[in-house]
């Protein structure tokens, strides 16, 4: 059973709309999430992080925390072409070590359309 | 600044044969993390190194795979004996403990193609 799960597998929005990807976790020691974006031919690259209960806003993108419900969510506003590509949700369960390995979800593939 | 390098690129082997890849982590960073990239199973945790101590092996397959990291400036991760199920992109990332936990920065990957 995946410990991350992704939401929706795909999803394709027109350029300077706004793109919503959702990310649950089932296991409550995940304490620390990342979002990673992967280009065709790359590898993944850190987006942003969320470890705080609530909005956490950089440049275009925001993301948000609900601990509780153990929910992520990212949006992409004014979205471009250059956007498209593979987000993961990824998590983390240490909270006191500076290295921790992260748990990826499956993806979201995000396609801005001209 | 040179990012994390990852040889090779691509890599065609036969069944049975037996492949290593490499990894040059970025100068200073002290931890190097090594998944595994597939459409089916997405992103896997392979294995991560501190130091160059190895610290969490739970994702390497029990046999046939191995990882080293002799000092600080590579990491090998060895395939014996491969099969077509090992056909996948090998990622690597190194870290830096001043950039909080989580925050990888990845190499291109090696493509492993099993015939």
């Amino acid at each position: 059973q995946q410990k991350v799960q992704q939401s929706p597998e795909s999803l394709s929005v027109p350029e300077g709309g706004m793109a919503s990807l959702n990310c649950t976790s089932s296991d409550r020691n995940f304490q620390y999430f990342w979002w990673y974006r992967q280009h065709s031919g790359e590898g993944p690259k850190a987006l942003m992080s969320i470890f705080s209960d609530g909005d956490k806003k950089e440049g275009r993108f925001t993301a948000h925390l609900n601990k509780a419900s153990l929910h992520v969510s990212l949006h992409i506003r004014d979205s471009q072409p250059s956007d498209s590509a593979l987000y993961f949700c990824a998590a983390s369960e240490l909270a006191s070590s500076s290295f921790s390995k992260l748990v990826f979800g499956q993806g979201t593939s995000l396609s801005v359309v001209p | 600044n040179a990012g994390v390098i990852q040889t090779p690129r691509h890599k065609v082997t036969g069944k049975g044969q037996e492949a290593t890849l490499w990894c040059e982590p970025i100068s200073g960073h002290s931890a190097v993390f090594w998944y595994r990239q597939t459409i089916v199973q997405g992103l896997e945790f392979l294995t991560y190194f501190r130091n160059q101590a190895p610290i969490d092996d739970s994702g390497m397959p029990k046999e046939r795979f191995s990882a080293q990291m002799p000092n600080q400036s590579h990491s090998t991760l060895k395939i014996q004996s491969t099969q077509p199920q090992d056909s996948a992109v090998y990622l690597c990332a190194s870290s830096h403990p001043g950039q909080g936990p989580g925050q990888l920065y990845f190499g291109e990957g090696s493509k492993l193609t099993v015939l």
